[in-house]
């Protein structure tokens, strides 16, 4: 069974574009959780999805959204990027939403962000 | 703000020794916790959870937990190379989010 994968895997924007990051869950999984990783804060929680509907969300700006679609493929947007928002972003699929599923999460290999 | 603690590192251990990597954290009602490896330029994986006081042993590794002290524990018997990695540890705060800790960095010394 294919793992979870991301698309683009590396990515050079400059201060006030937009991005959108892809990510195909593993195969009948269908919550999809990103993350931020960066040197200084971590790993940070973005939001959650499950059925096309966002069901958590962390402490990031309205510049940050995403979207699920019907085959449970997720996408997620950054607009006026940041030279900050340099990370790696980190998608996690698991079979349902929620904590009893946190045990079946299964990270992607993450799409590298770099902001010129 | 709810948050998770760990000591940055690096934490250099002799192979064959007991690495102990320890984690705080801010809330008290707290109930689920877990211990991921990232391996540099990877993504984490989950190697342990726990959800009671105590001890938790899987292989080589043992997570403890103190729910008084707030506090949660991995060790590792007898390291190898191999286990060099950076430990995160993750609670879930009730909404169930996951937060993470930046992580502790793990060498194993041959």
């Amino acid at each position: 069974k294919a793992g979870v994968t991301q698309t683009p895997r590396y990515l050079i924007k400059t201060r006030g574009q937009q991005v959108t990051l892809s990510c195909s869950p593993i195969s009948g999984h269908r919550s999809v959780s990103w993350y931020q990783q960066t040197p200084g804060q971590g790993l940070q929680f973005l939001f959650e999805y499950f059925s096309e509907t966002q069901r958590n969300k962390g402490n990031f700006p309205g510049r940050f959204s995403g979207r699920q679609f019907s085959n449970s493929r997720s996408e997620m947007n950054v607009s006026t990027l940041e030279l900050g928002d340099s990370a790696l972003y980190l998608c996690a699929s698991s079979l349902l939403p929620g904590l009893a599923n946190r045990e079946t999460q299964y990270f992607g290999p993450g799409t590298r962000l770099l902001v010129l | 703000q709810k948050e998770v603690e760990q000591n940055s590192g690096p934490l250099s251990v002799p192979e064959g020794a007991i690495a102990s990597l320890n984690c705080t954290y801010s809330d008290r009602v707290s109930q689920s916790f877990f211990w991921y490896r990232q391996y540099s330029g990877k993504s984490p994986e989950l190697i342990m959870s726990i959800y009671s006081n105590g001890d938790k042993e899987d292989g080589r590794f043992t997570a403890q937990l103190n729910k008084a002290s707030q506090y949660v524990s991995l060790l590792i018997r007898d390291p190898q190379p191999s286990d060099s990695a950076t430990y995160l540890c993750a609670v879930i705060f009730g909404n169930e989010k996951l937060t993470f800790g930046t992580g502790t960095r793990l060498t194993i010394i041959p």
